[in-house]
């Protein structure tokens, strides 16, 4: 149990271009889902905290206009790179928890590669 | 600030070795405790969490908590080349989160040599 989905796992696209990430839980209803970012060689780095049915909760630094989040369900959340430039070519990581309780993990989903040319 | 401190290695150990990685947290009031493992190129996946005071085995993994000391620990027996990998320990930090996030530490990337 505790799979997560994350589509596409890989995207190449010109500078410019606006990219969507789905990341969805598929046997469980996650109330929050999380965002990472992981550049080569670097530790992970946590984006936004996404709740369904509310705004996400974005981290110092990280430019809410620029990565929109939508949690539109218990099972689906979406992080649009709008206007990707190269700088932002990384690996997106999602990840859910299963309930607020403090002995839930959060499972990660598999990633999205993200290349701007 | 909730800070989680990891050896960021590598780690060096034969196969059949016992692998040993240390984490430490800042957060006294910090309710539970995970190990990720990740192998390059991926997206971390869970190991095991523990939320008491003591040992907990699974199979060659074993987690140690010592919340006095702010300390966790995971064991990782008989090690093999395929336990290669960064392992990340995570924290959750004290009641008042609302938000349900995780603190990660940096990893510790551990290498086994046959």
């Amino acid at each position: 149990g505790a799979v997560v989905s994350q589509h596409p796992s890989r995207v190449i696209c010109k500078s410019g271009t606006s990219v969507k990430i789905e990341c969805r839980s598929l046997d469980f209803q996650a109330t929050t889902m999380f965002w990472y970012r992981q550049f080569p060689k670097q530790s992970l780095m946590l984006m936004a905290t996404s709740n369904e049915g509310s705004k996400a909760t974005y981290e110092q630094g990280v430019e809410k206009d620029k990565f929109l989040i939508n949690h539109a369900s218990l099972t689906l959340s979406t992080l649009t790179v709008t206007s990707a430039h190269p700088e932002d070519s990384s690996f997106y990581i999602c990840s859910a928890r299963r309930g607020t309780g403090s002995n839930q993990p959060q499972h990660f989903g598999d990633g999205t590669r993200l290349s701007i040319l | 600030q909730k800070e989680v401190e990891q050896n960021s290695g590598p780690l060096s150990v034969p196969e059949g070795a016992i692998a040993s990685l240390n984490c430490t947290y800042s957060d006294r009031g910090s309710q539970s405790f995970f190990w990720y493992r990740q192998y390059s190129g991926k997206s971390p996946e869970l190991i095991m969490f523990i939320y008491s005071n003591g040992d907990k085995e699974d199979g060659r993994f074993t987690a140690q908590l010592n919340k006095a000391s702010q300390y966790v620990s995971l064991l990782i027996r008989d090690s093999q080349p395929s336990d290669s990998a960064t392992y990340l320990c995570a924290v959750f930090p004290d009641r008042g989160s609302t938000l349900g996030r995780l603190y990660f530490g940096r990893g510790t990337q551990l290498t086994v040599w046959p």
